[in-house]
């Protein structure tokens, strides 16, 4: 299994704020990675997809960037809807995907 | 619109089975390959099973291997996992979602499972 670390696993941010998330897989999967935002109580939903695509109705202001190994979410002026938890997700190793641990993104 | 919903969810015994639906509508069914993936309560996503478009393939994650059975109904538009031999541990919220060369594009509300004595 291709093992996917987030960091950091939390933290805290300002409306406004430009945030970034970083995202390791443990082998090289090219640009098989994805980026997921989960509201509390909500399922998660699908932000942007081989890597640096955005998915159809999200807002402009996520990115995403990096191949190979290391990732980057960006958003770039944090809203309050956008308090949430973000994923990370390898699809290179298919038919089974699996997930980075998360990183909560709270109010400062 | 395109939408996902699941049922079935319930409370257990461990050792018991439950089978839970996941309904499709708004879009062709049956050109999607469509997973389970759960999430304990406070933790993090788990890919669960996955199956093929038309049925043919199927993988599951080890720790449910043997004892959950993934399946579809394209006719119905339905998606199935058959959980048997059920653990406190599988205590979960279950969604299903569908897959769109291999990003998972949308998502059911979930279904919450809780196995207990």
């Amino acid at each position: 299994d291709i093992q996917m670390t987030q960091s950091p696993s939390s933290l805290s941010a300002s409306i406004g704020d430009r945030v970034t998330i970083s995202c390791r897989s443990g082998q090289s999967i090219s640009n098989y990675l994805n980026w997921y935002r989960q509201k509390p109580g909500k399922a998660p939903e699908l932000l942007i997809y081989s890597a640096s695509s955005l998915q159809s109705g999200v807002p402009s202001r996520f990115s995403g960037s990096g191949s190979g190994t290391d990732f980057t979410l960006t958003i770039s002026s944090l809203q309050p809807e956008d308090f949430a938890t973000y994923y990370c997700q390898q699809s290179f190793s298919t038919p089974a995907p699996t997930f980075g641990g998360g990183t909560k993104v709270e109010i400062k | 619109q395109v939408q996902l919903v699941e049922s079935g969810g319930g409370v257990v015994q461990p050792g018991r089975s439950l089978r839970l639906s996941c309904a499709a509508s708004g879009f062709t069914f049956r050109r999607h390959a469509m997973h389970w993936v759960r999430q304990a309560p406070g933790k993090g996503l788990l890919w669960v099973s996955v199956i093929s478009s038309n049925g043919n393939i199927k993988y599951s994650e080890d720790s449910v291997k043997g004892r959950f059975t993934i399946s579809r109904d394209n006719s119905q538009n339905t998606l199935f996992l058959q959980m048997d031999s059920l653990r406190p541990e599988d205590t979960a919220t279950y969604y299903c979602a569908r897959e769109a060369e291999g990003a998972l594009d949308v998502w059911g509300q979930g279904t919450l499972v809780i196995v207990s004595s």
